[in-house]
Parts: structure tokens; C-alpha cells; sequence
């Protein structure tokens, strides 16, 4: 059974700097993806990382994936208050079907303080 | 037009009601989802439709009965809820093939009271 696991589950954080988050999962996936949740909202993608040594830029977030150590990162440059929300990888495991079934990590709740 | 659309936003329901979820969506996609959300917990999945087809249930109460009337359609059928199946009910999409993302809805928060 593929288990995803984030950490820090909470981080906070001062404006202006940087921090990283870490999600490594258990069985070997191809796909990974970062959603943010605003709180009472949806989930917003943000990045989806498709190989092995994907590296995708947003503004101030940058997201890596290594399918090999099977983690993925991501990085936020210059926090700011903006980006407090609450953060999820999930990866992807297989169905027959070829229909995705997401499995998603317990999520970073980011909190940017000025 | 990358959007997914749920009514009703909001949902208050009594443990006697019949009530239903609705799920839109116009991108051409072939695989629909149905997760649950408690508060401060990830998203866990309950059905996938593939082709109109279910093709997932995560072994889901009988209580949560998913229709896909077609392709474009998905519908959660709610009957005797209980109180414990408050959360936010959030519907996705996605293409059917080798590389997929799902998008998501932006949810129902249901209430049972």
C-alpha cells in the first residue's frame, strides 16, 4: 500500500525567508503533484512533477522530484504572508483503468508571520 | 476552460434526508472522482469513475451511493447520513491515459444534523 509521507506537518515562518518541505512516499510512482488549501477552500494545483529530476519554478516556490531516494521538495524563496496555507503532495497509484488514484500526504500547514 | 463545478457550495441535512451532490465538468475528461475531507486531515478518496464506469469504491457505506449519468456528469446521492460524515465532499477530473492531474472541484461542505 503506497503511504506519503510530509514533514514538518506545521511550519511558521518569518517573511523573507526560506524554508523547505520534504514528502517521501513508499512505492515507486513517476508523478507527483503539490496542491495548496486555503483554508474552506479547494485544492489548487501547483506543480506536477512527471520524472525523475523534474524541477518546476512558481514565483517563490520551487518544487523537486527524485524518484530514485522517492521524495519530492518543495522550496519556498522570501516567504511572504501570501503563502500561508496548507500544502499536499500526493502521488499517484496506479488503477486498472488507467483512471488516478491520488494518495495524498497529511499536508504542511505554512504559516508566513510578518 | 479548466474548471470543475459543484453545487451546492453548502449543505445542511437532517440523518432522515435524501439528498444529492452535483459535479460538472466540461474539459473532455474521461475519469471522474469523488473524495471526502475532514477538517485538518488530506483528502481521501471514495469512488472513480472511468467512461462513465465505477471503477473504485474504497469501501464507502451504502448510505453514499455515486451516479454517473454521463460524461460530462457525477452525482453523490446522500441517504441517512450521520453526523460523522460532515466534511467537505470534493469532486475531480481528470484525462484517462498514461500522464493525468487531477482538478478539483470546489467542494460542498455538508453539515448533518
Amino acid at each position: 500500500e503506497l503511504k506519503v509521507e510530509q514533514n514538518p506537518l506545521f511550519l511558521s515562518m518569518q517573511e523573507g525567508k526560506n524554508y523547505t518541505i520534504y514528502c517521501n512516499y513508499s512505492t515507486t510512482s513517476d508523478r507527483l503533484y503539490w496542491y495548496r488549501q486555503d483554508p474552506g477552500k479547494s485544492l489548487e494545483s501547483l506543480f506536477v512533477l512527471l520524472s525523475n529530476g523534474a524541477v518546476k519554478q512558481e514565483g517563490r516556490l520551487m518544487a523537486s522530484l527524485d524518484t530514485k531516494a522517492r521524495l519530492s521538495t518543495l522550496h519556498i524563496t522570501a516567504a511572504v504572508h501570501d503563502l500561508s496555507a496548507t500544502y499536499f503532495c500526493a502521488v499517484d497509484s496506479p488503477t486498472q483503468g488507467g483512471s488516478e488514484k491520488l494518495v495524498f500526504g497529511k499536508g504542511t500547514k505554512l504559516t508566513v508571520n510578518p | 476552460d479548466t474548471e470543475v463545478t459543484q453545487t451546492p457550495k453548502h449543505l445542511v441535512m437532517g440523518m432522515t434526508n435524501k439528498k444529492s451532490l452535483k459535479c460538472e465538468q466540461h474539459m473532455g475528461h474521461r475519469a471522474m472522482y469523488w473524495y471526502k475531507q475532514k477538517a485538518k486531515k488530506p483528502p481521501e478518496l471514495m469512488f472513480v469513475y472511468s467512461y462513465e464506469k465505477l471503477s473504485i469504491n474504497e469501501s464507502v457505506p451504502s448510505r453514499f451511493s455515486p451516479e454517473c449519468p454521463n460524461s460530462s456528469l457525477l452525482n453523490l446521492h446522500l441517504h441517512a447520513l450521520q453526523p460523522e460524515d460532515s466534511a467537505l465532499y470534493l469532486c475531480a477530473s481528470s484525462r484517462w491515459g498514461a500522464v493525468t492531474e487531477a482538478f478539483f472541484g470546489q467542494g460542498t461542505r455538508l453539515t448533518v444534523v
